[in-house]
């Protein structure tokens, strides 16, 4: 069964900073893999999506990357803005004969202050 | 492009009472999950569909839960009869797959509170 881990699971740091945030899945047998963003009390966004045969993907100050080998992502964020404040999430299509449904780590909560 | 639809936002209801959440994918899609979020154990799918079809409900909880999707464009979440473990927040979201390669579009939940 596929496990997905987020670290840390909160972070704090001042504005303009450039931070790394973690994922570890324990199956490398995935489609994909898909960076969320949740705003309290609101739905996730999708943010970045990288398949199985990409090392990484950029959108903006974002970037995700991929080691299917050794089950882990990052997601970088550039010049990191208070708006960037949210719970950062992190989830993996399965291709190993489960669930077509995602897979998700618990998330990371960060507060950029100002 | 209107999103993923859910209804309702929030819903307040006493145990025992029936509960049904009801959503709209984006036109054209033909996947369909339902997701439950807790505090305790993050996100989970719990039933997804394929051209309306369930395909696995392996995570659906109980025999309490149950979901249709009678057509394309709607789906319903039932919970019946209700239990203050059942509040959460539920989400659907729905994709146009292909080979696993497209992302999955979430609506804004429902916040069920079961009292």
């Amino acid at each position: 069964k596929q496990e997905v881990t987020q670290i840390p699971a909160a972070l704090s740091v001042p504005e303009g900073e450039n931070l790394v945030l973690n994922c570890s899945f324990t199956d490398s047998a995935i489609y994909n893999l898909q960076w969320f963003r949740q705003d309290p009390g609101k739905g996730l966004t999708s943010l970045l999506l990288i398949q199985s045969s990409q090392r990484e993907q950029t959108s903006g100050r974002l970037n995700a990357s991929l080691d299917k080998s050794s089950g882990r992502s990052t997601l970088y964020i550039a010049a990191s803005q208070p708006g960037d404040s949210a719970t950062y999430l992190c989830a993996v299509a399965s291709s190993g004969g489960g669930a077509d449904g995602l897979t998700f780590g618990k998330g990371t909560h960060l507060i950029i202050q100002p | 492009d209107a999103g993923v639809i859910q209804s309702p936002r929030h819903e307040v209801t006493e145990m025992g009472q029936e509960v049904t959440l009801r959503c709209k994918p984006i036109s054209g899609h033909d996947y369909l999950f339902w997701y439950r979020q807790t505090m305790m154990r993050g996100l989970e799918l719990l039933i997804y569909f394929n051209n309306n079809v369930p395909i696995d409900d392996s995570g659906m909880p109980e025999d309490r839960f149950s979901a249709k999707m009678p057509n394309a464009s709607f789906s319903t979440l039932k919970i019946q009869p209700s239990e203050p473990r059942d509040s959460a927040v539920y989400f659907c979201a729905s994709s146009f797959r292909r080979v696993g390669n497209q992302p999955q579009h979430f609506g804004d939940g429902t916040r069920l509170s079961i009292l």
